[in-house]
């Protein structure tokens, strides 16, 4: 069983809906939890971080839920451009060095 | 500004050739990563640097993967007698400290492998 789980997708929805990803993880050290995205044959960019209270930046809103030790990423009124893998990701307290990635949910938003 | 580059952007090496692959983090970096990612799959950490010292090598595959940061700032990691499961992209990724949980780790656009 892999340390941090996702919905592999893909995920086809139209323009302007709303769409909620979830992933899972199992290290229960895990201390700082971030949404980065890759677009196809690209590098992954910070989407957002993580935080205990949950945190909104325009249409994307993630929470975390650490007693169930969850994460989701909520996209509302999708755009094409947001069409792309969103991969989770956490850090340990004890190495903050490492990230531990999910293996990423594709999203694809049609017109 | 200039962001992390990596060189080659692709190298295809017949199987039991050595390859060295290049990153150039942003400048002023103190941490760098080395991630693998296979298709379809997330990035693997590899292994991780702050100045030039390698703090955490936990995710090297076998001691055929070596990775080096001598001067604290460009790194190499090297494959030795590359086998066909090592085909994959070859992620760099730098971040100002390294330390801090919340530290974003900025991504070079990656070597893609193929061995053949």
């Amino acid at each position: 069983r892999k340390e941090v789980e996702q919905d592999p997708g893909p995920f086809n929805v139209p323009e302007g809906a709303t769409v909620a990803f979830n992933c899972t993880y199992s290290n229960s050290a895990s201390q700082s939890f971030f949404w980065y995205r890759q677009d196809c044959r690209k590098e992954p960019k910070l989407l957002m971080s993580v935080y205990s209270s949950g945190n909104e930046d325009g249409r994307f809103t993630a929470q975390l839920n650490r007693a169930s030790q969850y994460i989701s990423l909520l996209i509302r009124d999708s755009k094409l451009s947001d069409s792309a893998t969103y991969l989770c990701v956490v850090r340990e307290d004890t190495n903050a060095g490492k990230s531990t990635f999910g293996d990423g949910t594709t999203l694809t938003v049609k017109p | 500004g200039a962001g992390v580059s990596q060189s080659p952007r692709y190298k295809v090496a017949k199987r039991g050739q050595d390859v060295a692959l290049r990153c150039d983090p942003i400048s002023g970096h103190v941490s760098l990563f080395w991630y693998q990612q296979a298709l379809g799959q997330g990035p693997e950490f590899l292994t991780y640097f702050q100045n030039e010292a390698q703090l955490d090598k936990s995710g090297l595959p076998s001691d055929r993967f070596f990775a080096e940061r001598p001067e604290g700032s460009v790194s190499t990691l090297k494959i030795q007698r590359t086998q066909q499961e090592d085909s994959a992209v070859y992620l760099c990724a730098s971040s100002l400290e390294g330390e801090g949980l919340q530290e974003t780790q900025y991504f070079g656009p990656g070597t893609r492998l193929l061995v053949l």
